[in-house]
């Protein structure tokens, strides 16, 4: 049983075009990570959430963390090429705990 | 460097040898984790080291795995024995505080070993 699971598991979109991808669970979280990795290379952090129905903006991407949280969504609005990549969820289950647990990602490709 | 590095970035052996992958974390950063990336997966969680307290291996698949973190630096990540099913990209990452709960700890990851058991 996948702890986060992520939908939808590929998209592929037209430049300039909007999405949304999410990541849900049954557990809450203490706080939830994003992270983009593109091929051949580690993730790299995007945004850290960690309070119930927090939205945070990255220029062109909203991140938004559930009331409950035990979901997030991130929004691209006007997706370029260079979003094209593998987005992945992290969550830690607990505030002790420093085990980031992953779900399998979104991988997006954005098409010029 | 800067960032993590990882070594071999490609291994490819015969089942039923041993291999040995290295991680050097960012200077200054007293967590550590190896996590494995399989095809299709995400990340599975395998080790964390933190400073000079003992390792949680909870996510270690089998005890032909072991890792070991040297001057709290360097870690190697050994796999004996090795099957197919290893398979996969190896990623190390460091953090400079560990990430617990609500610590807004970001994982600097390096860019895998890529691991090939034929």
């Amino acid at each position: 049983t996948q702890l986060l699971e992520q939908s939808p598991q590929f998209l592929s979109i037209q430049e300039g075009e909007n999405l949304t991808v999410y990541c849900n669970s049954s557990s809450v979280f203490s706080s939830l990570q994003w992270y983009r990795q593109e091929p051949g290379e580690g993730p790299v952090l995007l945004v850290t959430v960690v309070t119930g129905g927090e939205v945070k903006k990255l220029k062109r991407l909203t991140f938004q963390f559930g009331d409950a949280r035990k979901d997030s969504s991130l929004h691209i609005t006007a997706a370029q090429p260079g979003d094209t990549g593998l987005y992945l969820c992290a969550g830690a289950l607990g505030a002790g705990s420093y085990q980031l647990t992953f779900g399998k990602g979104t991988k997006l490709s954005v098409i010029p | 460097g800067a960032g993590v590095s990882q070594s071999p970035s490609n291994k490819v052996t015969e089942k039923g040898k041993d291999v040995e992958l290295r991680c050097d974390p960012i200077s200054g950063h007293t967590a550590l984790y190896w996590y494995r990336q399989s095809l299709g997966q995400g990340l599975e969680f395998l080790i964390y080291f933190q400073g000079n307290s003992a390792p949680d291996k909870s996510g270690l698949p089998s005890d032909r795995f072991s890792a070991e973190r040297t001057g709290g630096s360097v870690s190697t990540l050994t796999i004996q024995r090795t099957q197919q099913e290893d398979s996969a990209v190896y990623l190390c990452a460091s953090s400079y505080l560990p990430y617990r709960g609500r610590n807004t700890g970001e994982l600097f990851f390096g860019e895998g070993s890529r691991l090939t058991v034929l």
